[in-house]
């Protein structure tokens, strides 16, 4: 009963370093998003992808990457980590328009 | 430019009473909303939604009013119980290819005092 997975939890990054948030799917959703949340805000779109090969821009994409070569996974790139990156990042999966939108666990990351 | 506020950060509530978790957006050409819970350490959990369409939607405890010309929609839950005690985020957005681009109101932290 895995649903959408998120690794890893927790990540403390330096200034200047890349990392990868991977997240993963076993639902067999099109639909996948990653959103973060920084203290005291909502959750704000980073990229999303609507099936596999197909990927796109959300409000905050800056020093992001993506890429959706399988249904099932939806990793998040972050090139030269600032401390602005700082946030928790959670991954979404759902099945098409009208669907309910699952979300992973999250994944802290503290960039230093 | 927020398009979804929770104005009221927190909201403290005995149990067995009635709570009200408010939210306003400024998009008219959002056309469905729903409602998250989390958890501390946790990811949102979907707890229930409304279409544009309609005024009214319920599960349950819980029970979403949707006043468009307002801008409005509230989250209520009756009886509240100390387990319902999280942080509930409104959510909007837009049905076809931009289903998931949703945009999050800020939070509201909700207390159930036994």
């Amino acid at each position: 009963n895995a649903g959408v997975t998120q690794t890893p939890k927790f990540r403390i990054l330096k200034i200047g370093q890349s990392m990868t948030l991977q997240c993963t799917q076993d639902m067999n959703h099109n639909y996948m998003y990653w959103y973060r949340q920084d203290p005291g805000m909502g959750l704000k779109l980073i990229y999303y992808s609507v099936g596999a090969g197909i990927t796109d821009k959300g409000e905050v994409p800056n020093g992001y990457n993506v890429s959706r070569s399988t249904t099932e996974d939806f990793p998040l790139r972050l090139e030269l980590a600032a401390p602005s990156q700082t946030s928790v990042y959670f991954c979404a999966s759902s099945g098409g328009s009208g669907n309910t939108i699952y979300f992973g666990e999250g994944s802290w990351l503290t960039v230093v | 430019d927020q398009q979804v506020k929770q104005n009221s950060p927190s909201l403290s509530v005995q149990e067995g009473r009635i709570s009200i978790l408010n939210c306003d957006y400024t998009n008219s050409m959002f056309d469905y909303f729903l409602w998250y819970k989390k958890y501390p350490a946790e990811g949102p959990t979907f707890l229930i939604s409304i279409s544009s369409i309609k005024d009214k939607n319920e599960d349950g405890r819980f029970t979403v009013f949707l006043n468009k010309s307002a801008k409005h929609l509230s989250l209520h839950i009756v009886p509240s119980q100390p387990g319902d005690s999280a942080v509930y985020f409104c959510a909007a957005g837009l049905r076809g290819t931009s289903y998931g681009k949703l945009t999050f109101g800020q939070g509201t932290i909700l207390t159930v005092h036994p």
